[in-house]
């Protein structure tokens, strides 16, 4: 069965960079998109971007764009979220999924989530 | 981009009655190539990922009681749990994946 699991919880300062992984099981990696999806603390689902299936180009959300990179290795069937520049704003938990904009399935498959909290 | 908005935002319903979530869509997230709406629900706990519960409006997730049902089409769909459960008690939240960037509604927290 299809199963993704994420990297642990991070404590980073302001102005430092984070890498979230995402591993994949139980399905063909280059098949799907990955797609990465924040929730600060007591709000709601916010969708940041992805990674197309096959081609793995990056699609990511403006407000992201200068501080960003999604990639895949499809040696280890793993996913990556690079953000930079942190700020107190960037506390959240991080979630991957399967699936993205276009792709029949959507987001069908999630991370357990990991915990990003950025403090000085 | 597609903007969705959920109501209420919060609904508190008795064990056994009805509840209803509606979300409404700024653009269609009808897809031709396929005649679906690319519209999902989803139900989060505490410390939980969000669970898909409902895809393309109304296509249950395997798994998923049959007390869930999604109907709708166009630009408004709704949430229906026909007989709350307490363990039907969470956040739910609808998805558009039709387009980018995908977009979550607000969220709606259903108590008992």
């Amino acid at each position: 069965q299809a199963r993704l699991v994420q990297s642990g919880a991070e404590v980073k300062k302001p102005g430092a960079s984070v890498k979230v992984s995402c591993k994949a099981s139980g399905y063909t990696f280059s098949s799907f998109g990955l797609s990465w999806v924040r929730q600060t603390p007591g709000q709601g689902l916010e969708w940041m971007g992805w990674i197309s299936d096959y081609t793995r180009i990056p699609t990511y959300v403006q407000k992201f764009q200068d501080r960003i990179t999604m990639t895949a290795d499809e040696s280890t069937s793993t996913a990556y979220l690079d953000l930079r520049g942190l700020t107190s704003d960037d506390t959240a938990v991080y979630f991957c999924a399967r699936g993205g904009p276009g792709e029949i399935l959507g987001l069908d498959v999630w991370g357990q989530g990991t915990a990003v909290n950025v403090s000085s | 981009d597609i903007v969705l908005t959920q109501s209420p935002d919060s609904l508190a319903v008795s064990l056994g009655e009805r509840a209803t979530i509606n979300c409404q869509s700024s653009q269609s997230v009808f897809y031709r190539s396929d005649t679906k709406h690319y519209l999902a629900w989803f139900q989060q706990k505490p410390g939980q990922p969000p669970k898909l519960l409902i895809n393309w409006a109304y296509t249950r997730e395997f798994g998923v009681p049959e007390r869930f049902s999604g109907s709708g089409s166009g630009t408004h769909f709704t949430l229906t749990i026909s007989s709350l459960q307490a363990e039907d008690v969470a956040v739910y939240y609808c998805h558009q994946y039709h387009s980018s960037p995908c977009s979550f509604g607000q969220g709606t927290r259903l108590e008992i």
